[in-house]
């Protein structure tokens, strides 16, 4: 079965530091695409960062990371420096063969002034 | 270049009603999906059309319809409306054909209230 593990519910920490959100995956599809998508208070989701199955190089985008690796079924994602406007609900997402999207439960990451 | 819009922003209804959200896809994509994020249930997948075509569903009663028109904007409609139906209603596009093209892209959502 399709899964997506995210543990932490939330995650509050103090403006400028770093923060790792975790997100674990199952699946048996051979070909797959993982993803990163925002959702701040206004509702919209953002989209982050999309993975596929075949390429487990790290990617870095200014302030943020994100770490993919297969032998843990793991795609973390990393904000450098954290600001206030980072706060939101961060879902990780599984696209299977069907091209249907299974979301994590979401982290709520709260970053204090 | 518009993103996907969605209307209406809020929608009232009460318990037996329907109602009917409407959703604008991104130029050029022709796939279009529907999402409820309940309070407690997290985001669910509910609908996927392309091509003016249901292409997937999820695991929803009957009473969850849409249809996509052939500009590709697409409605779906919630019949016999359950309190526990209140949710945000979002809907994303995204470009048709191969998985490797498919980045979903997400309107702000329909906040539906079921009274």
């Amino acid at each position: 079965a399709q899964k997506v593990t995210q543990a932490q519910t939330e995650i509050s920490v103090v403006e400028k530091e770093d923060v790792t959100l975790d997100c674990v995956y199952e699946t048996r599809d051979t070909t797959y695409y993982l993803f990163w998508y925002k959702q701040p208070p206004s509702g919209e989701l953002v989209f982050l960062i999309r993975r596929n199955s075949f390429d487990e190089q790290n990617e870095i985008s200014g302030r943020y990371s994100w770490n993919f690796q297969k032998s843990t079924s793991s795609f973390n994602f990393t904000i450098t420096a954290s600001q206030v406007v980072d706060s939101a609900v961060y879902f990780c997402a599984l696209m299977d063969s069907n091209y249907q999207l299974i979301w994590g439960a979401g982290t709520k990451l709260i970053i204090k002034p | 270049e518009a993103g996907v819009t969605q209307s209406p922003t809020h929608l009232i209804k009460t318990r037996g009603q329907q109602a009917t959200l409407r959703c604008s896809p991104i130029s050029g994509h022709t796939s279009v999906y529907w999402y409820q994020q309940a309070l407690g249930l997290g985001l669910q997948f509910l609908l996927w059309y392309d091509e003016g075509e249901e292409r997937n569903r999820g695991n929803f009663p009957p009473r969850f319809s849409g249809r996509q028109f052939p500009n590709y904007s697409s409605e779906l409609n919630v019949n016999a409306l359950e309190l526990e139906d209140s949710a945000l209603y979002l809907c994303a596009s995204s470009w048709g054909g191969t998985l490797a093209k498919n980045i979903q892209y997400f309107g702000a959502g329909t906040r539906l209230s079921v009274l």
